[in-house]
């Protein structure tokens, strides 16, 4: 049973640019949300997605924006990306409705250096 | 505004004693407290979790405490064994059906041989 993967591992962008990451849920689940984790801080939440449409948000600039897809998959786009947009990005997916929706699955990360 | 605080950046114990974790939180709304824990280069991992209608919940060698009125819950480890040294998060949320986390700052743990 593949748990929630995440692609690219590491990732170098400059100021300015546009970066998408993505993210495949634990199977059988429905709901994907994305953290960021800055160096020595916890995961802060970014927005999740349910029923391909966005269904919470933090705070976060419009800058975030992300999509999910039929198959529950989903992507983080930053764009106009800033030195402090560097950090950790976390994907964790969950089955909504259910007893154990908060204890929510992550994948590894992805590791996003903005230079 | 840190509405969930872990005070402890680190904490050493010795093999075999017990790891004591804790957790301040200053949102009276949050009904629902989790602990995960986190190796480096891997996301973290569900451990324990506590409703707001409860004062203790246990699984295994991990125990959670909550006290409403001080808002502050703790995560007790005994006995604490080398594979438990990581990072732990303490996390909140708001009303069921609500998966948004609001997660500390961590805490590393060290078990000492």
């Amino acid at each position: 049973d593949a748990g929630v993967t995440q692609s690219p591992t590491h990732l170098i962008k400059t100021r300015g640019q546009q970066v998408t990451l993505r993210c495949s849920p634990k199977s059988g689940h429905d709901t994907v949300s994305w953290y960021q984790q800055a160096l020595g801080q916890g995961p802060q939440f970014i927005f999740q997605y349910y029923e391909e449409e966005e269904r919470q948000r933090g705070n976060f600039p419009d800058r975030f924006s992300g999509h999910q897809f039929p198959n529950y998959s989903s992507e983080l786009n930053v764009n106009a990306l800033l030195l402090g947009d560097s950090a950790l990005y976390l994907c964790a997916s969950s089955l909504v409705g259910t007893a154990w929706a908060y204890e929510q699955y992550f994948g590894p990360g992805t590791r996003l250096t903005v230079t | 505004d840190q509405q969930v605080k872990q005070n402890s950046p680190s904490l050493s114990v010795q093999e075999g004693r017990i790891s004591i974790l804790n957790c301040d939180y200053t949102n009276s709304m949050f009904d629902y407290f989790l602990w995960y824990k986190k190796y480096p280069a891997e996301g973290p991992t569900f451990l324990i979790s506590i409703s707001s209608i409860k004062d203790k919940n246990e699984d295994g060698r991990f125990t959670v405490f909550l006290n409403k009125s001080a808002k502050h819950l703790s995560l007790h480890i005994v006995p604490s064994q080398p594979g438990d040294s990581a990072v732990y998060f303490c996390a909140a949320t708001i009303n069921f059906g609500n998966e948004k986390l609001t997660f500390g700052t961590g805490t590393r743990l060290t078990i000492i041989p």
